[in-house]
């Protein structure tokens, strides 16, 4: 069965700075879609950023970037120049669907607070 | 905000009483699902209905009990729940193209529903 894993319950980073958000997956499919969602505070969760497996190019949208390593099985998000905005839980999705079954996986997230 | 809005957004039920919470995308999309968020729980999905006929239900509790009349609203009828229900239960949709793409999924703002 699949599983996502995200092991950091809660980080911090002060404003301007870079964190990165680790997220590892376990799967034994070969074409599958990983999803970054951000829920903010008492706020819809919205998409951050989208990977397909079968690229091998990370993923960037604008101040968001992922490391994709496909073998390492990890899909860890990094958030550069952070700001006051970004605080919010930060969900990592394991995504595939085949043949009518719906395999959608998230993890627990990551609590991300941005000190001013 | 994303084009899912989602009624009522708090509801506190006793364990005998029957509910509905509904879910309406504004975006043409021909998928919606439920998921159900627990504190310190990743997201479950619950139920995944693809042009109006379910395609998934994950071992979800009889007392939970979906409906889906038209491509654009999505119910969760409730009754005779326990309090392990209380949770943030989420909507969302998607476009589904042919084959075993997975698209981008938009989330409404959830239900916080309380089971006395």
């Amino acid at each position: 069965a699949q599983t996502v894993t995200q092991s950091q319950p809660e980080m911090s980073v002060q404003e301007a700075e870079t964190v990165t958000l680790s997220c590892t997956y376990d799967t034994s499919e070969n074409n599958y879609y990983l999803f970054w969602y951000k829920q903010p505070p008492s706020r819809q969760m919205i998409l951050v950023i989208r990977q397909e497996a079968y690229k091998q190019q990370n993923a960037t949208e604008n101040r968001f970037s992922v490391n994709f390593q496909k073998a390492a099985k990890s899909f860890s998000l990094k958030i550069s120049d952070s700001q006051l905005g970004d605080t919010a839980m930060y969900f990592c999705a394991f995504m595939k669907r085949s043949s009518g079954t719906y395999k959608y996986i998230f993890g627990t997230g990551t609590r991300l607070k941005v000190l001013a | 905000e994303t084009g899912v809005t989602q009624t009522p957004r708090h509801l506190v039920m006793g364990m005998t009483n029957k509910k509905s919470l509904k879910c309406e995308q504004h975006l043409g999309h021909n998928a919606m699902y439920w998921y159900k968020q627990s504190a310190k729980k990743p997201l479950e999905l619950m139920f995944v209905y693809s042009l109006e006929e379910r395609v998934e239900n994950n071992s979800v509790p009889s007392r939970f009990s979906p409906e889906c009349p038209n491509s654009s609203h999505l119910f969760l009828h409730l009754h005779t729940l326990q309090p392990e229900d209380s949770a943030l239960y989420l909507c969302a949709s998607s476009q589904e193209f042919a084959g075993d793409s997975t698209d981008t999924q938009y989330f409404g703002p959830g239900t916080r529903l309380t089971v006395l």
